[in-house]
């Protein structure tokens, strides 16, 4: 069955305290991988998208990574701003067409 | 600016009510979406629309309704069948299929909180 799967549930660091955020996928023929930010009561906004493995992309502390079977969200020295949570998402088959499912996402808090 | 307002950001309802969540977008954006988000759940789909007139069920579509009528415009109706709508819904949109189904960037509204008393 495809599906896309996040670790940790949640994850507090202190701030400077770099580490990782997992996303584990089983799709046939991956469509692209996309990693979104959500803070707390807003819509999530997207960060990156990953197409192929080896393939990586980078935006201030953040750093995306793609595997043939997951992806990591290294985050490095971060601060307290970069406190919120973490989803990825990758097109499964709906019916005929091939539709975003998100994963439950990564709580991240980064104390100061 | 060009974005997704959502409407209202917080609603009530009593049981045995159907409300309806407004989503309009200025991207001109052919594709649109609803998704809803529990707590320490990921989102997930009820509707999506890939062009005017036209819309299919995702995963939870059961007591819910939509309609696209305008490209601009995809309101949701939460029925009273819908057993416990109390969640965060979420309304997106995004360029269109462009050949890749699926994969295209979603922008997303800042959300509508129902809560059933």
């Amino acid at each position: 069955e495809d599906q896309v799967t996040q670790s940790p549930e949640a994850l507090r660091l202190q701030e400077g305290e770099s580490s990782s955020l997992n996303c584990s996928y089983t799709v046939s023929g991956l469509r692209g991988l996309f990693w979104y930010r959500q803070d707390p009561g807003k819509g999530p906004e997207f960060l990156f998208t990953l197409y192929s493995a080896g393939e990586e992309k980078e935006k201030e502390r953040l750093k995306a990574t793609l595997t043939k079977k997951e992806s990591f969200l290294h985050i490095t020295a971060p601060k307290p701003e970069d406190s919120a949570t973490y989803l990825c998402a990758v097109p499964l088959f709906l019916g005929s067409a091939r539709q975003l499912t998100f994963g439950s996402g990564t709580q991240l808090t980064v104390l100061p | 600016d060009g974005g997704i307002t959502q409407s209202p950001k917080y609603l009530f309802r009593k049981e045995g009510q159907n409300v309806t969540l407004s989503c309009e977008q200025n991207l001109n954006h052919d594709a649109m979406y609803w998704y809803r988000q529990d707590p320490g759940q990921g989102l997930r789909l009820i509707y999506y629309s890939q062009i005017v007139n036209d819309f299919q069920k995702g995963d939870i579509a059961e007591g819910y309704s939509v309609s696209r009528e305008k490209k601009e415009s995809f309101p949701l109706t939460v029925t009273s069948a819908q057993k416990n709508p109390t969640a965060f819904y979420l309304c997106a949109s995004s360029p269109g299929d462009r050949g890749v189904a699926g994969a295209n960037v979603l922008t997303f509204g800042a959300g509508s909180r129902l809560t059933v008393l």
